[in-house]
């Protein structure tokens, strides 16, 4: 079957610009979780959805970093006025409920110049 | 709150040779724990996992890790390792039976080279 999926893989923008990340995960999983890896480090939690609503925010670095999941099935990471920092792996994951195995996504390579 | 300290980032060996990468981790509650090994130009998979039960546990691959609660460690073992084993290997946790989220948290990676 499908795995989780994540467009684009490669994302290039300016400072100041806004992107949007998208995340599909794997059908049926009703846990959603985005993770930013930045260079030489581990996977770090941003935020994880239950169903259709954000059950954990506190990973999110600040008020420019928002994340939807309307239908409970597709998510979209969204990054206002980007700064140079932002870049990093920003990865999904998905599982059947909360204390289930996620399964990763391939990740998007944010490059903010 | 929890964390993970993989103390070697990269580690070098001959093919054939045993391995073992660390994992340390620090947490006030119960924790699960879990190893997941990421090839070149592949997405994050999970190589094996402590919930409960036997202290040791197995990858289909022939990976070990034994979890020690005494000496808050997790390390990743394989007896003899292939060429096919050179990866990044994370180490991460997240709050046992009770706790109130399910995220991971992430050691730095220890990057596993295998040479013939």
């Amino acid at each position: 079957g499908a795995g989780v999926s994540q467009t684009p893989s490669n994302k290039v923008t300016e400072k100041g610009k806004y992107v949007e990340l998208r995340c599909d995960p794997i059908s049926g999983h009703t846990a959603l979780y985005w993770y930013r890896q930045s260079l030489g480090q581990g996977p770090e939690f941003l935020i994880y959805f239950q169903g259709t609503g954000a059950a954990d925010d506190s990973g999110l670095p600040n008020d420019r970093f928002f994340a939807v999941r309307p239908e409970g099935s597709v998510s979209t990471l969204k990054i206002q006025r980007t700064e140079r920092g932002d870049s990093a792996v920003y990865l999904c994951a998905s599982s059947r409920g909360q204390r289930n195995e996620q399964f990763f996504g391939p990740g998007t390579r944010l490059t903010v110049l | 709150a929890q964390s993970v300290t993989q103390l070697d980032s990269q580690v070098p060996v001959f093919e054939e040779a045993p391995v073992e990468l660390r994992c340390n981790y620090s947490s006030s509650v119960s924790v699960y724990l879990f190893w997941y090994v990421q090839y070149p130009n592949q997405g994050l998979q999970l190589l094996l996992k402590y919930l409960s039960g036997s202290t040791l546990v197995e990858s289909i691959n022939g990976f070990e890790a034994e979890f020690n609660k005494s000496q808050t460690s997790f390390h990743l073992r394989k007896p003899s390792v292939h060429i096919s084993d050179t990866a990044e290997y994370f180490c991460a946790v997240t709050p046992g039976y009770g706790g109130s989220q399910g995220n991971l948290i992430f050691g730095k990676g220890t990057k596993l080279s295998v040479k013939p």
